[in-house]
């Protein structure tokens, strides 16, 4: 079965300073994507960024970047340069690439930026 | 270019009783997903709509339904009302239903159950 794992309940980053938030999936399948959402207190789900598993690239979208280990089955996502903006609920997510169509979401790191 | 619309915002319900949430997806999206997220915890898949029909569906009971229409927005009802249903009743809208990506959430409609 897949699963998400997001072991850091909650997070705590100084104004301009960069922030890892941890994730790790459990698949036997081969072809898979992994995506991160940003959800603030309006409730909203807002996509951050996507890796699929054959890219060989570590995906980028700004200050968001993804640090993939396919071999640890890890998918942290670095967020450089912290805004008071940031400060959110962040859920990994995972989905197969076949005619299962749902994602399949973590528990959620909240993220507090200190000024 | 609009987002995905969801209405009611907030609902208060009592158990046993029977609800509608109302999803209206992002301009040319075809393909509309309905999650829950209980406090404190990830979205869960309920159901997913691909051209009015259901093409997908998460480990929910049958009083979860749902429909489709033309326009391609969407209305989750859920029958007998628990408790347990109180949460966050997520939306999300894309084209195709195999797009490994590209999914639009709308704010959710919050419903407690009393």
């Amino acid at each position: 079965a897949q699963k998400i794992t997001q072991t850091q309940p909650g997070m705590f980053v100084q104004e301009k300073e960069a922030v890892t938030l941890d994730c790790t999936y459990d698949t036997s399948d081969q072809s898979y994507g992994l995506f991160w959402y940003k959800q603030p207190s309006s409730g909203e789900m807002i996509f951050l960024i996507y890796q699929g598993s054959y890219d060989e690239q570590n995906a980028t979208e700004g200050r968001y970047s993804l640090n993939f280990q396919k071999a640890r089955k890890s998918a942290n996502l670095v967020i450089s340069a912290s805004q008071l903006g940031d400060s959110a609920m962040y859920f990994c997510a995972m989905r197969r690439m076949d005619s299962s169509y749902k994602l399949i979401f973590g528990s959620g790191t909240r993220l507090l930026v200190r000024p | 270019e609009t987002g995905v619309t969801q209405s009611p915002t907030h609902l208060i319900k009592t158990r046993g009783q029977q609800v509608t949430l109302r999803c209206s997806s992002q301009s040319g999206h075809n393909t509309v997903s309905w999650y829950q997220q209980a406090l404190g915890q990830g979205p869960q898949f309920i159901f997913q709509y691909y051209r009015e029909e259901e093409n997908g569906r998460g480990n929910f009971p049958p009083r979860f339904s749902g429909l489709q229409f033309p326009n391609y927005s969407s209305e989750l009802n859920v029958n007998a009302l628990e408790l347990d249903d109180s949460a966050l009743y997520l939306c999300a809208s894309s084209l195709g239903r195999d797009r490994g990506y590209g999914y639009t959430f709308g704010s959710g409609t919050r419903l407690t159950v009393v």
